[in-house]
């Protein structure tokens, strides 16, 4: 069984500093999503990582991805009020025939204060 | 952008009521799910569905049914609604291949 554990579950950052988010999962796989979810609303999708060394980029986040090590960082640069939300890794089990079934981590919820 | 449509968005029903939770995507999508996700918690898949008259049951275990009588239609019915399927429903969709899965804004459904 497939088991995503983020950590931390809670982050309280200060406007302008650096912070790694981190993704463990339990078996073999290389596809990784990110995700935000500000409160109340749905998720938006902000990365896909789909093999070993994966980087993305998109504004001050980035992600990457480790297939041998089953571990992916969310890194924050330079934080700012409007990262505030909850941010959820997903891993693809791709079982079966069909696969594209995601099991999602617990979440980070992240705080940014002036 | 994903066009995955959920309704009603807000639903407070009392006990042993039958509730419908609609979800519709027009982006042709074969693969559809439904998640619940508890306020701030982990998403749990309880169905999916990888085209028309195919469904499956996810992870966690629920009380809920679903059909997929249409590509664009993934709706999911509890028969008699209790206290405990309080929760938020999303629904989510993708083509496959890379495997994003687009959302929905979500169902919140609360059960007196």
């Amino acid at each position: 069984e497939l088991k995503v554990e983020q950590n931390p579950l809670f982050l309280s950052m200060q406007e302008g500093k650096n912070y790694t988010i981190y993704c463990n999962y339990s078996t073999t796989s290389d596809r990784l999503y990110w995700y935000r979810q500000d409160p109340g609303k749905s998720l938006e999708s902000l990365f896909v990582l789909l093999s070993n060394g994966a980087v993305k980029q998109e504004g001050r986040l980035m992600a990457s991805l480790d297939t041998k090590a089953r571990l992916s960082t969310l890194h924050i640069t330079a934080a700012v009020h409007d990262l505030s939300a909850t941010y959820f890794c997903a891993v693809d089990r791709r079982g079966g025939a069909a696969g594209n079934k995601l099991t999602f981590g617990g979440g980070t919820r992240v705080l940014v204060k002036p | 952008e994903a066009d995955i449509y959920q309704t009603p968005r807000y639903l407070v029903i009392g006990t042993g009521k039958k509730i419908t939770l609609e979800c519709s995507q027009t982006m042709g999508h074969d693969k559809m799910y439904w998640y619940q996700q508890d306020p701030g918690m982990e998403l749990h898949l309880i169905h999916y569905s990888y085209g028309v008259n195919s469904t499956e049951k996810g992870d966690l275990s629920s009380e809920s049914t679903v059909s997929r009588i249409r590509t664009e239609h993934f709706p999911l019915t509890l028969e008699s609604a209790r206290p405990s399927h309080t929760s938020q429903y999303l629904c989510a969709s993708t083509r496959g291949g890379v495997g994003e899965l687009f959302f929905g804004e979500g169902s919140r459904l609360t059960v007196l």
